[in-house]
């Protein structure tokens, strides 16, 4: 099984700033997908990042304000670009090994903007 | 569009009892479906994952049914202890994307009392 380490693990940040949040993968994996969790929501998907593509963003997000990188297999990291207190969620990257595969989640990152 | 739902929201039980967890979804073309664990504040620990051709899987204390047919998987916990407690979620995976998105249940949170 994959082990996904994300940081930070927490932070407070000012409105109008960026935080960018890494994720690194002890295996390589073909996709990575970013989520975003919302108090007391489910999880709701922002983008896949393919290694050596542009990332693929689902409806409601936008590369302007949530650009990836996807450098090699085993890395990857999402900016929260020009912050304000709505995108104050927990955001989760992942990984599958492969099609079919289990996926697999980093720690997340506890995000508050003031 | 697929819907995932989890019933009940909540569940406290003492410690000892059986957990019974439910995971109903309304598209049977599914790959496959994945139970998953998460504590206050963090990412998500992958319990089971079962394929569509599988009626169940097991892992120690833990036992996960699918009924694709009728658009069911229960997540069976036996004899529960405290350390239990957390919020479980299950994700079903497309049958035409065997590659990732999937789509999750709200997710059912569950108390074990000492």
């Amino acid at each position: 099984s994959a082990v996904i380490s994300q940081k930070p693990s927490r932070d407070i940040c000012q409105r109008g700033t960026s935080l960018t949040i890494q994720c690194q993968v002890d295996s390589q994996v073909t996709m990575m997908f970013w989520y975003r969790q919302q108090p007391g929501q489910s999880l709701t998907l922002i983008a896949t990042a393919n290694q050596g593509s542009e990332a693929t963003y689902e409806s409601g997000f936008v590369i302007d304000k949530f650009p990836i990188s996807r450098p090699n297999l085993t890395f990857s990291t999402l900016t929260v670009s020009n912050m304000s207190p709505e995108d104050s969620s927990i955001y989760l990257c992942s990984g599958s090994p492969g099609p079919g595969e289990k996926l697999f989640f980093g720690s997340g990152t506890q995000l508050s903007v003031l | 569009k697929q819907e995932v739902t989890q019933i009940p929201a909540a569940l406290s039980v003492p410690e000892g009892e059986n957990l019974v967890l439910n995971c109903s979804f309304t598209d049977s073309a599914i790959y496959n479906l994945q139970w998953f664990r998460q504590d206050p504040g963090k990412g998500l620990t992958s319990l089971l994952l079962i394929q569509s051709s599988q009626r169940e899987q097991t892992s120690g204390r833990l036992n996960a049914s699918l009924d694709k047919s009728s658009g069911r998987s229960t997540l069976y916990i036996a004899a529960s202890q405290p350390g239990d407690s957390a919020t479980y979620l299950c994700a079903v995976r497309p049958e035409t994307d065997s590659w990732g998105k999937f789509q999750f249940g709200a997710g059912t949170q569950v108390v074990v009392t000492p």
